[in-house]
């Protein structure tokens, strides 16, 4: 079955911190990737996505994700946090030639000052 | 600013009484979902659209209705609430492949009492 998982309900880091946020996938073929953040009381924001190509890839506000396919990862990272990304974040996939996504649980980051 | 517009922002709304949450989009997607977000659970679709015309059920789309008469509009009714359809309710859409990523609207938080 497709399935999104996200190990960590709840994350704290220090400001300034490197930050790792884990997403696991199963899917028969290869999906496209996204990254979501959501900030309290809003809608999702996309970060990031990964269809194809270097597995490496770049987002907004900082963000990278890397594509591991030999263990059906797609983990988000960045350097250093700030206290404004204090937020929950949300890993989802969706099948090539279709649309609707699977997204996982959730992650929510604190950010300690 | 293109995007998805969803009201009212958040309702009180008495158990067996109905109600339509609203949502418009002015970005042409074809492609249209109606999720709810509950603690812990993370979003499950209710029910999708990806065109004018058809529409398609979700992971829980019992007690809920929708219609999708053109491109833009994309609302869902709930006829008679229940105290287990408490949530906040999020509207998104994507293009046909949902390789763009979706955009969300703001949400509409709803409490049935």
């Amino acid at each position: 079955a497709q399935s999104v998982t996200q190990p960590d309900i709840h994350i704290t880091v220090s400001e300034g911190a490197s930050l790792e946020l884990r997403c696991n996938y199963s899917y028969g073929a290869t999906p496209y990737l996204f990254w979501y953040v959501q900030s309290p009381g809003q809608g999702l924001q996309l970060l990031l996505k990964y269809f194809s190509g270097d597995t490496l890839v770049q987002g907004i506000k900082g963000f990278e994700a890397e594509f591991k396919r030999s263990q059906s990862s797609f983990n988000l990272r960045k350097p250093s946090v700030h206290w404004s990304d204090a937020a929950e974040y949300f890993c989802a996939v969706v099948g090539s030639g279709t649309y609707k996504y699977i997204f996982g649980t959730g992650t929510r980051l604190k950010v300690l000052a | 600013t293109a995007g998805i517009t969803q009201a009212p922002t958040s309702q009180i709304l008495a158990a067996g009484r109905s109600m339509t949450l609203r949502c418009t989009q002015d970005m042409r997607h074809n492609a249209m979902y109606w999720y709810r977000q509950d603690l812990g659970l993370g979003l499950r679709l209710i029910h999708y659209s990806n065109t004018a015309g058809t529409t398609g059920k979700g992971e829980v789309p019992d007690g809920y209705s929708v219609s999708r008469a053109n491109t833009d509009d994309f609302p869902l009714t709930l006829a008679s609430a229940v105290p287990s359809q408490t949530s906040v309710y999020f509207c998104a859409s994507s293009d046909s492949t949902g390789s763009g990523g979706y955009t969300f609207g703001s949400g509409t938080r709803l409490t049935v009492v």
